[in-house]
């Protein structure tokens, strides 16, 4: 079973408009990571949060956490046609094991 | 550098036969994983190995599946009696040590695998 929970499930949006999408889980974590997937294949590692961090910055994206709510966001600023992709939030709810959710399917008109 | 590798890049089996699938992790990381993808679902955990061993394979989901790192490096995974329910994409990653909750995880870019 999966332990996270991506919302929206789809997204679609202007280019150069934000684009927010959530992530929330079940069980406490030690991390909670994001990764982005174009047409199904590989994933790529966006950014890494700890659970004693709140927010997160790299580029373009802002994460947030908040442990108490058992909740993730991530903010893409200014979006672009080449972020069109499917986003994913994965936890570490049993240290080797990441749980990965559902996953949130971004398209960005140009 | 170069990343993680996977091969092939598709499968197309029958039901009930046997196929291996070959997971090429980037030199020098430790830690490996195999996950699921089915389509529209996010990656499902299989199995972790720390070196040669199988650190922890609880997400193997019956006992046709088994994945091997002999020297620690190259792993495969293998599946048994093949059933068309296990068609899906089948992801590798990498990282650099132990103590996975530290560390990104470097995928592969997966084998589409379709049992006929």
């Amino acid at each position: 079973s999966q332990q996270g929970e991506e919302d929206p499930q789809a997204l679609s949006i202007q280019e150069g408009e934000n684009a927010t999408m959530n992530c929330s889980y079940k069980t406490s974590i030690n991390n909670l990571q994001w990764y982005r997937q174009n047409s199904g294949r590989g994933l790529v590692h966006l950014i890494l949060i700890r659970s004693n961090e709140r927010e997160k910055h790299s580029g373009r994206l802002r994460v947030t956490l908040d442990t108490s709510k058992k909740s993730s966001s991530l903010l893409i600023t200014a979006s672009r046609a080449a972020d069109t992709a499917s986003y994913f939030c994965a936890t570490d709810a049993r240290g080797n094991q990441f749980y990965f959710g559902t996953g949130t399917s971004l398209t960005v008109i140009p | 550098g170069a990343g993680v590798s996977q091969t092939p890049s598709n499968k197309v089996t029958e039901k009930g036969k046997y196929v291996e699938l070959r997971c090429d992790p980037i030199s020098g990381h430790t830690a490996l994983y195999w996950y699921r993808q089915s389509l529209g679902q996010g990656p499902e955990f299989l199995i972790y190995f720390q070196g040669t061993g199988a650190a922890d394979d609880s997400g193997l989901p019956n006992d046709r599946f088994f994945a091997v790192r002999p020297e620690g490096s190259v792993s495969t995974l293998k599946i048994q009696r093949t059933e068309r329910g296990d068609s899906a994409v089948y992801l590798c990653a990498s990282s650099l040590g132990g103590g996975a909750y530290q560390e990104t995880q470097y995928f592969g870019p997966g084998t589409r695998l379709l049992v006929l």
